[in-house]
Formats: C-alpha cells, structure tokens, sequence
C-alpha cells in the first residue's frame, strides 16, 4: 500500500523549533519530488516547501523562507521539514505530499498530517 | 488573501452539473498547468486533476477540468452527496518560484 505518515507534531512555544518527519512507504520515494503543505484551523491550504528527487531542486514558501528547511534521505525513504523561530500562524496541520514528477508538477499521495500548534 | 481566487461556496442537487472557477494572474495560471484538489475534513487531500484536464486513475470521469488564459475551471457532472467537500485549485507560480492554492470552495449538495 502506498503511504505516506507524517510525525514530530506537537505543542510548542514562539521562537522554539521542532523537527517535522514523513516516512514513505509502498513505492520507491527517490523517483519523486516531495513537499509540505499546511492547514491552518479554519484556512486553506498553503505549500511550504517542496524537493526535488535528488534535493538539486529546493524551493519555499515566502512566508517560512530562512526560516524552515526541507530535506530528504533517500536510503531512508524519508522527508523532513526544520522549523525554526516558530511563530503563531505557522500553527497548522502540516501534510506530506509526494510529486508526481521528479521536480514539481502535481500531489499525488498525501499523508494524514501532523499537527503543530505555536503557543506560550 | 490567496494568489488564487475561487468562489467560498458553490451548491447544487444530485445529477446536476455544478463548475468551479479559479482565477489567476500570467505568474501561475497564464504560464503553467492547473491542479485541483477534493478535500474532505479528517481526511487527507486527494489529487483530482492534473496539469489542466487529466484525471489519475480511479478518479471518475464525472470530474473535468479546464483552462482558458489566467482562469481554470473544474466541473463536475452528475452531483453525487460524496462529492461534498471543500475543492481548491493549485498552480506554481514563476514569481514567487513555488506553488500557490486557491482560498478552497466548499461544495455543498443539497
């Protein structure tokens, strides 16, 4: 079964940093670009951050850039996302999502999401 | 305030046609393919159309897109109550170098 499981949520303070996880399982995740996207309560959704393949590719979001970063070890069928000087509204549900393509063209698999909530 | 402009809401009754509009700037639509995307709460996000008008597999062919300029459109025939969902558009954006989404229309069958 393809899947993906994100983990590392949790509840912690502005300023504070927290490491996000996604283990990929059911296909082989080095063929594909990764990416974060997050759901604030009550909001849309907003891409973070995206990888290509072989992490040649990096892109993010404005409103994280300098801040988060994204990586991936593919021996590990894995993606992270460090987030740094959290604030307030990066409190969301944050997803990983697998590419379709190499680089970036669509999500086609999306895990259930982990929850991290900014607060003092 | 999203880079993408969909309409909050849209309705309509079983085995009607219902279209969702989203609208762009040269940046994203002009210059790139349209996704959209079901949502359904507590769940995972699911990919419904690909680079403007393909479907994955497994998605039914009652679901369609389209584009035209800075615009895209996703419609869906034959309304169904398991299509109510929130839908939103995505379309990567060259001056900003990432992907950007549309504020989500929450589709509601009556």
């Amino acid at each position: 079964e393809v899947q993906l499981v994100e983990s590392g949520g949790g509840l912690v303070q502005p300023g504070r940093s927290l490491r996000l996880s996604c283990a990929a399982s059911g296909f082989t995740s080095d063929d594909y670009a990764m990416h974060w996207v997050r759901q604030a309560p009550g909001k849309g959704l907003e891409w973070v951050s995206g990888i290509s393949w072989n992490s040649g590719s990096i892109a993010y979001a404005d409103s994280v850039k300098g801040r988060f970063t994204i990586s991936r070890d593919n021996a590990k069928n894995s993606l992270y996302l460090q987030m740094n000087s959290l604030r307030a509204e990066d409190t969301a549900l944050y997803y990983c999502a697998k590419d379709i393509s190499a680089w970036t063209q669509a999500f086609d698999i999306w895990g259930q999401g982990t929850m991290v909530t900014v607060s003092s | 305030q999203s880079v993408l402009t969909q309409p909050p809401s849209a309705s309509g009754t079983p085995g009607q046609r219902v279209t969702i509009s989203c609208s762009g700037s040269s940046s994203n639509i002009g210059s790139n393919t349209v996704n959209w995307y079901q949502h359904l709460p507590g769940t995972a996000p699911k990919l419904l159309i690909y680079s403007n008008n393909h479907r994955p597999s497994g998605v039914p062919d009652r679901f369609s897109g389209s584009k035209s300029g800075t615009s895209a459109s996703l419609a869906i025939s034959g309304l169904q109550s398991e299509d109510e969902a929130d839908y939103y558009c995505a379309a990567w954006d060259d001056s900003l170098n990432g992907w950007v989404f549309g504020g989500g229309t929450k589709l509601t069958v009556l």
